[in-house]
């Protein structure tokens, strides 16, 4: 079954700095990839998403990149504040409707 | 417009008892599915709900079970409960291939 490898589990930076978050995944059947972020005492939060037939898209400040040959995604926060502090979570399935195999997580934290 | 909501948001058992999570989804959302999620760990899919019959699910015993009921809101039962069933659990609703969409969770601990 798929397969969700992420890194780094935390990640620390400056206000104003890029956060960049990797992911890998082994199933090359999926095809559609959300990134969740959780604040304390909260459920996960679709903050983007992406599906295969797209190499990268962008949010305002939040973007996503796929590269399906190497099997990873990546996710790109510039500008970063402190309220990005949170844990955030990639995920993979097949289609929208299949099930979402998650990461372990990235603990992010913005300093100011 | 209401999101996805859960209820109890927290709750106590003993081993072996069972307990009844509840869900309701996203407005105009007709699918929904349940999550486990331990401390420090990603979300674990358990199973989907859709036209009330479970149609998808993950690596849980049967002691692991739910419904869905006509309005699509659902119920996640879990029997003889084990201290490692202490967890948060989340219902994620969405709609046919629409992205899901998490409720806040319950926080279900076992002593």
């Amino acid at each position: 079954g798929e397969n969700v490898e992420q890194h780094p589990s935390t990640l620390s930076v400056q206000e104003g700095d890029s956060a960049v978050i990797k992911c890998t995944y082994s199933d090359s059947a999926s095809n559609y990839f959300p990134w969740y972020k959780q604040e304390l005492g909260k459920g996960p939060q679709l903050i983007i998403d992406i599906r295969s037939n797209v190499g990268e898209k962008k949010d305002q400040r939040i973007a996503v990149t796929l590269n399906k040959t190497a099997k990873h995604f990546s996710l790109h926060i510039t500008e970063t504040q402190p309220e990005d502090s949170a844990v955030y979570f990639c995920a993979a399935s097949s289609h929208f409707g299949a099930a979402l195999i998650f990461g372990k997580g990235t603990t992010l934290s913005v300093s100011s | 417009d209401a999101g996805v909501t859960q209820s109890p948001t927290h709750l106590i058992k003993t081993r072996g008892q069972q307990v009844t999570l509840r869900c309701s989804p996203k407005s105009g959302h007709d699918t929904v599915s349940w999550y486990q999620q331990a401390l420090g760990q990603g979300p674990q899919f358990i199973f989907q709900y859709y036209e009330e019959e479970e149609r998808q699910r993950g690596n849980f015993p049967d002691r692991f079970s739910g419904h869905q009921f006509p309005n699509y809101s659902s119920e996640l039962n879990v029997n003889a409960l084990l201290l490692g069933d202490s967890a948060l659990y989340l219902c994620a609703s969405s709609l046919s291939l629409s992205p899901k969409y998490f409720g806040p969770g319950t926080r279900l601990t076992v002593t």
